[in-house]
Formats: C-alpha cells, structure tokens, sequence
C-alpha cells in the first residue's frame, strides 16, 4: 500500500549540475503534479500531467522539466541546478481534477549550493 | 483562476483554548475545498474536505470547517487545541477541469502550554 513514493528523499546539488526526481504511484491515477514548498510561500505548482505522455506548465515551471512515459511514473528534472531551486518538492496524485482525491508524496528535500 | 488567502501567518494559542485559522478563496465557478496539516519535517496529511453537500465537515484529530459560499470562505476550527496540534496548516481550492489545487500560504498553529 505505497502510494506516492518519492526518490530521493535528500540532495545536495553544487549550482550547474542536474539531476532527476522521481515520483512513482500504485493506484492507477491519470493525474500527477509537482509541487515546490518555500518558507512563507505555500506550496506552487510547478508541472502536471493529466495522462501518459502527456505534461503541462503550473505557476512556476522555469527552470525545469518534466516527463511522462509511464502512467506511474512522473520525472521532475533540474538540467542547471541554481540556488533559487533550493527547496522541499512534493509529488501529488489523483484520479480526478477538482474533488480528486489527492495523494502526496513525502517529499524531496533539495539543497543547491 | 483561483486563488486562496489566509489571513493570519502565525496563531499562537494555549493548550486546551479554542482555534479558528481563517481561509478565504476566490474563483469563478464551484469549487472544492481543502485543509491539509504538516507537522515538522513530514509530509502533507489530508485533515478534511468540501466536496458538496454539508456546509459543515467534520475532519481528524476534532477539527472542522465551514464552507460559506456567499463570504468565500473555509475556516477551520477546533474546540480545544492539544500540544501536539502544534504544526502548518494549509488551505487548498480546486475546480472541477482545472489543473490541480492551489494553495494558500499556510498558518502555524503554535501552541503554548
């Protein structure tokens, strides 16, 4: 019964490098999104997908992208690592838009330096 | 699009006072509303929702919420607050079609003894 699972679940990363996080979820959801958390700030949306192979941009996708070539799987990448991505990343995922059913992941906590 | 506000950033309590953290959203068309809690260093824990029906729904943990359509707003209550309710609470809106929930900045809860 995983849910959401959420790899890494701590980086490191020097300013210019990359890296991937992955989101995987067991519960046969259409549905996935990234989300970032910042101190004062809630939590942004950042990409979502409403289906396999497919993704689309939320509030604040700069800097980032994303992929879907399974439907359990949604990859959130960072191609130049800058300070300013510093932050908790939460993968979310539904059955739905609108009433949905959410379910989060435990998140990534990334620091760049 | 919509949009959510909460009011205060932190409230601070005394063990066994009652609580209300103050929401407020905005959107054009029906929505769903949302109270997520997040203790420290955890993820993102479901404390309830309004999907239709009731104004008044009941969550874990003794909490509760009220939707009031023609005041915008869902604010979450809780008769008598306990140390361990001591975390970040969050209000989240979704519409049906859209592209998953939007969030408001969240409020502490700290409790004093």
């Amino acid at each position: 019964n995983a849910g959401v699972t959420q790899t890494p679940k701590f980086r490191v990363l020097k300013t210019g490098q990359s890296m991937t996080l992955l989101c995987a979820q067991d519960m046969n959801h259409e549905y996935m999104y990234w989300y970032r958390q910042d101190p004062g700030m809630g939590l942004r949306l950042i990409h979502y997908s409403v289906g396999e192979g497919t993704t689309a941009k939320g509030e604040v996708p700069d800097g980032y992208n994303v992929s879907r070539l399974k439907k359990q799987n949604f990859l959130l990448g960072l191609e130049s690592a800058a300070p300013s991505q510093t932050s908790v990343y939460f993968c979310a995922s539904s059955y739905s838009t609108g009433a949905g059913g959410y379910t989060f992941g435990s998140g990534t906590r990334l620091t760049v330096v | 699009a919509q949009s959510v506000t909460q009011l205060d950033s932190q409230v601070p309590v005394f063990e066994e006072a009652p609580v209300e953290l103050r929401c407020n959203y905005s959107s054009s068309v029906s929505v769903y509303l949302f109270w997520y809690v997040q203790y420290p260093n955890q993820g993102l824990q479901l404390l309830l929702k309004y999907l239709s029906g009731s104004t008044l729904v009941k969550g874990i943990n003794g909490f509760e919420a009220e939707f009031n359509k023609s005041q915008t707003s869902f604010h979450l209550r809780k008769p008598s607050v306990h140390i361990s309710d001591t975390a970040e609470y969050f209000c989240a809106v979704s519409e049906a079609g859209a592209d998953g929930l939007t969030f408001g900045k969240g409020t502490h809860l700290i409790i004093q003894p």
